[in-house]
């Protein structure tokens, strides 16, 4: 079966600071992997998928095939970074997502 | 911008009761979905439907549950008789093609007593 997993539940930094959240999938074939972000008291929005090689809001992921991992990383932390992460999985032949538990991002002033 | 639309924001029923909660997706979407959000627990998929007919399910979706496209705007996930533990928060999205962006509607918050 198909997993993601967040090892942070929370994280908190300063602004101005680097971010990193951390994703790791297992899933034996080759997923898809996508960023899924939730402001505060907004709805779910893609944030990045990793396909599309973009950098969204200044965020990029890497997907890493070796270590089943695709980061989110941002090199300098604004405010309005502070949102509900998501890390989610798809796989060849199945439309469902898989999603992490989340982690809560707090970019302190 | 389109957005996925859900009806009710909220809803409080009695254990037992059927409850039917709406979503209006995407215009030009075809398929749709639903997931759901235990309080504290992972986003999980419920099911997918293209083509007026339900293409994936998980174990979570069970015989208590099921879906419809009454018509061509609406998207419905009915519980026949709710349990406690289907106490959560219900969102809809929609996608254009089977592998293009989800998008997701803002959820309906479930509380069954």
């Amino acid at each position: 079966a198909q997993r993601v997993t967040q090892p942070e539940k929370l994280l908190s930094v300063f602004k101005g600071a680097p971010v990193e959240l951390k994703c790791n999938y297992s899933y034996s074939g080759s997923p898809e992997l996508f960023w899924y972000v939730q402001y505060s008291r907004q709805r779910l929005q893609l944030l990045l998928r990793h396909i599309s090689r973009e950098s969204i809001k200044g965020f990029t992921a890497d997907l890493n095939k070796g270590e089943t991992s695709f980061h989110l990383k941002k090199p300098f932390a604004q405010e309005e970074d502070s949102a509900m992460y998501y890390c989610a999985l798809s796989v060849q032949g199945a439309q469902k997502l898989v999603f992490g538990q989340g982690t809560r991002l707090t970019i302190n002033p | 911008e389109p957005e996925v639309t859900q009806t009710p924001s909220h809803q409080v029923t009695q254990m037992g009761q059927e409850v039917i909660l709406r979503c209006v997706p995407i215009s030009n979407h075809l398929y749709f979905y639903w997931y759901r959000q235990i309080l504290g627990q992972k986003v999980e998929f419920l099911v997918s439907f293209y083509n007026n007919e339900i293409s994936e399910k998980s174990e979570i979706f069970d015989d208590q549950f099921s879906v419809e496209r009454p018509d061509g705007s609406n998207f419905t996930l009915k519980i026949r008789s709710t349990k406690l533990e289907d106490s959560a928060m219900y969102f809809c999205a929609s996608s254009a093609g089977t592998k293009e962006t989800q998008y997701f509607g803002p959820g309906t918050r479930l509380l069954v007593l």
